[in-house]
């Protein structure tokens, strides 16, 4: 594709409820990052997918937290019992991966409410 | 792991002045610095990166500066203009693949006219 693509764009949810968000990656990237952004924070890291290696998973910041990434291309990030805290954009980037860390694209995010 | 602390949280500035934003990390390890720039309702960007085999690297208007010994590095925009403004992360990480990138807090430039 041509470019990092999520979806959805927004979503609202109910404290409590589970959400899904997807990242389909720019294609050939085997590098796959998750970071969350609230509104004056920086960006803050959730978990790196690289190739066929185990993901980084460092920065999840609970276990209601987790993701995966299929086929070494799409990847969901799923939050479970959703708390007001969670709301924030979360922003999906791929890089190439490979050798050297390289520039890394960034999707143009999920803005996650919960209500 | 790394912890990326980034100076000031913002900036205003006069169209044509220079304007410098600092970082510093704590993993003598990481060897790649990347500055990104997010403008209002956008996505950040690439605007430029250094790897620890160099001690500077201009772009233009942009340059960033590194110091390993202090780890520390900078972001230097000279002769700013309004589109400039925007919001900068600085990240750092190991310079092979398979470690992540980890932002600093960022900076709000604001310049005016």
């Amino acid at each position: 594709g041509a470019g990092v693509s999520q979806s959805p764009s927004n979503k609202v949810t109910e404290k409590g409820k589970d959400v899904e968000l997807r990242c389909d990656p720019i294609s050939g990237h085997t590098a796959l990052y998750w970071y969350r952004q609230s509104l004056g924070q920086g960006l803050e890291f959730l978990i790196y997918f690289q190739g066929n290696s185990a993901p980084d998973k460092s920065g999840l910041p609970s276990d209601r937290f987790s993701a995966e990434r299929t086929g070494g291309s799409v990847s969901t990030l799923t939050i479970q019992r959703t708390q007001q805290e969670d709301s924030a954009v979360y922003l999906c980037a791929s890089s190439l991966g490979g050798g050297l860390n390289t520039e890394a694209f960034f999707g143009q995010g999920t803005r996650l409410t919960v209500v | 792991g790394e912890n990326v602390e980034q100076h000031p949280s913002t900036l205003s500035v006069q169209e044509g002045d220079s304007a410098v934003i600092k970082c510093t990390y704590s993993d003598s390890a990481s060897n790649y610095f990347p500055w990104y720039k997010q403008e209002l309702g956008k996505r950040p960007q690439l605007i430029i990166d250094i790897r620890s085999n160099v001690g500077e690297k201009k772009d233009q208007r942009i340059a960033v500066t590194l110091n390993k010994t202090a780890k520390h590095f900078s972001l230097h925009i000279t002769e700013t203009q309004p589109e400039d403004s925007a919001v900068y992360f600085c990240a750092a990480s190991l310079n092979q693949a398979g470690t992540a990138l980890i932002f600093g807090k960022g900076t709000t430039l604001s310049v005016s006219s």
